[in-house]
């Protein structure tokens, strides 16, 4: 079965710092997602990316955040100046539709001391 | 804005038994309803998922039912197995646009 993979499987940086997420989402899928879940929480809507562009993002994703698709099979998220509150397990989860539901990956823990 | 409500937040049940969880939606426009499980550690998976065309949509143990008019649905879990537990999220979409809201999440626990 196809699988959406992400790397890495954990981060650990220090406040301030950039990191890159990064997402290799099912290869015919055309919606690409990045959630993200605090622990022990809600899974909560970052951004929405489709045909090369941002198709709808949350109030969560400011300024600090970005996406791109850099090449026909990766998928990133930036994070330029990392917070304590960053720290969460971040989903990347794609769909060959918008109207189905979605396949996840398995996640980047994202710890920021 | 929108939003989904799940109860309750833990359920602990026999196994053999039966479980049931409640969701409701603020959205008018939602017209899409996934379910995922998650378990321990893992990522979410879908597990079953229904459009508001139907009122129930059943797969093996599971089946989900909705009310559109006073904006519900649910999850129903019959003859429960320990594999079964995990933490459920009900979601839902309006599928006119992008993202996909969810609940709080349900922690299932089957007791041996």
């Amino acid at each position: 079965e196809p699988e959406v993979t992400q790397t890495p499987s954990h981060q650990v940086t220090q406040m301030g710092q950039e990191v890159i997420l990064r997402c290799v989402p099912i290869s015919n899928h055309l919606y690409f997602y990045w959630y993200r879940q605090i622990l022990g929480q809600k899974v909560e809507f970052l951004v929405s990316f489709y045909n090369n562009e941002i198709s709808e993002k949350s109030e969560i994703f400011d300024d600090q955040f970005s996406v791109e698709r850099p090449d026909g099979s990766n998928f990133t998220l930036k994070i330029r100046s990392t917070k304590l509150e960053d720290s969460a397990m971040y989903f990347c989860a794609s769909n060959s539709e918008a109207v189905y539901g979605y396949t996840f990956g398995s996640g980047t823990r994202l710890t920021v001391v | 804005g929108e939003n989904v409500e799940q109860h309750p937040s833990t359920l602990s049940v026999q196994e053999g038994d039966s479980a049931v969880i409640k969701c409701t939606y603020s959205d008018s426009a939602s017209n899409y309803f996934p379910w995922y499980k998650q378990e321990l550690g893992k990522r979410p998976q879908l597990i079953i998922d229904i459009r508001s065309n139907v009122g129930e949509k059943k797969d093996q143990r599971i089946a989900v039912t909705l009310n559109k008019t006073a904006k519900h649905f649910s999850l129903h879990i019959t003859e429960t197995q320990p594999e079964d537990s995990a933490v459920y999220f009900c979601a839902a979409k309006d599928t006119g646009g992008f993202k996909t809201i969810f609940g709080a999440g349900t922690r299932l626990f089957v007791k041996a």
